[in-house]
Order: C-alpha cells, then structure tokens, then sequence
C-alpha cells in the first residue's frame, strides 16, 4: 500500500525556520517526482514545489522561491521541505503528493499524504 | 506559467441533480488535465486523469471531457457523498498548476 507520511509542522514565529519531512512506503520512492503543495485556511490549493526523481530539477512557486528548498534522500525514501524567513502568509496545511506517469496516460497526483499543519504567528 | 480558471467558484444542487464543473487552461494542455475532489479536513483524491480516464474505485457517476484548453467535470447524478470541492490541475507543464476551486453544496 502507498503510504506518504508528512511530519515536522507546527507553530513558528514570522522569519523563523520549519524543515517538514514525508515519509514514503509501499513503492520505489526513486521513480517518481513528487511534490509539495499547501492549502491556506479556506483557501484552494496551490503548488509550492516540485523535484525530479534524481533532485536535479526543482520548481518552486514565486511566493516562496528563494525561501524553501526541497529536497530527497532516495536511500531514506524521504522527501523534505525547508522552509527559511517565514511569513503569516505561508501559514497552511501542507501535503506532500507523487505523481504517477503511465504510457499513453499523462502524468497525475494519485497519492497525497494527510498533511502537516504549519502556522506561522507571533 | 499556465493558468486554470475554473467555473463557477461554488454550486447549489440537490441529490439527483446533474452537475457540471468547467476547467479552461490559459493555453493548450492537451489532454494533460486532471480532476480532484477534496472534502473538508481531508487530502485530495484524485478522481478524473487524462481529461477523461476514471481513476481505479472512483463511482461511474463521474466523467470528464475536453481537450486543449476547455475540459468539463459532470457528476451524472449527485450523490450525498459527493458535495465537496473539485480541483482541476494541469500536468502538461512545469510548473504544475491547480484552478481555484468548485465547492459543491446543497441546495
């Protein structure tokens, strides 16, 4: 069974730093991109990052470039955030997702973990 | 970066109704079009890949069509399991990108 874990929110002050972790299972972590994507209080979700299956191409939303950098250990089947100078705004629920390509198939999000709770207040 | 706009933002419908969700990408995706449904304190469960293929355990009720830039969610009768929000995303490109949203409630 897939099974993605996200672990490490919580509360943090404005500029303060949060380094958030998921955890996979059930499947060879190092075939697939996986991704970061965060969901504000009663807001949609929003895409904040992106990496490759070897970490060699990474995307990141304008919001947060230059902020957080994601990152892998295939050999941990481990996918990480960190997040540097935090802000209000990226208080969220923040899920981690793989997404499965198949031949004749375009590529798809099929497995999210539950998410972590960051808050970011004073 | 491509751009989903969905519409509309929020629907009013009863059990039995017919309901439809539109997706319109800012340029061609092809066919690279998903749908997701999300339910209040829950993560996202893919339901619709491809535009129109049927995620594995997802009801029959739903089908997606489209392709290039206009994509179309229908639940063919709704069920009281289905209000919730839909989410449309674009995996033709990087950056992935998701619309903003259709919360389904009850009339």
């Amino acid at each position: 069974e897939v099974q993605l874990v996200e672990s490490g929110g919580g509360l943090v002050q404005p500029g303060g730093s949060l380094r958030l972790s998921c955890a996979a299972s059930g499947f060879t972590f190092r075939s697939y991109w996986m991704y970061w994507v965060r969901q504000a209080p009663g807001k949609g979700l929003v895409l904040v990052s992106h990496i490759n299956i070897d970490g060699s191409d990474t995307t990141y939303a304008d919001s947060v470039r230059g902020r957080f950098t994601i990152s892998r250990d295939n050999a941990k089947n481990t996918l990480y955030l960190q997040m540097n100078s935090l802000r209000a705004e990226d208080t969220a629920m923040y899920y981690c997702s793989r997404e499965l390509s198949s031949a004749g198939n375009g590529p798809r999000m099929d497995s999210w973990g539950q998410g972590t709770l960051v808050t970011v207040s004073s | 970066d491509i751009q989903m706009t969905q519409s509309p933002s929020s629907l009013s419908a009863s059990v039995g109704d017919r309901v439809t969700i539109t997706c319109r990408a800012s340029q061609s995706i092809n066919r690279n079009l998903n749908w997701y449904q999300q339910k209040p304190g829950k993560a996202p469960k893919l339901l619709i890949f491809g535009a129109s293929t049927l995620q594995s355990g997802v009801p029959s009720g739903f089908s997606g069509s489209g392709s290039g830039t206009d994509f179309t969610l229908t639940i063919s009768s709704l069920q009281p399991e289905d209000f919730a929000t839909y989410y449309c995303q674009q995996s033709y490109s990087t950056p992935r990108s998701f619309g903003q949203g259709t919360k389904v409630e009850s009339k």
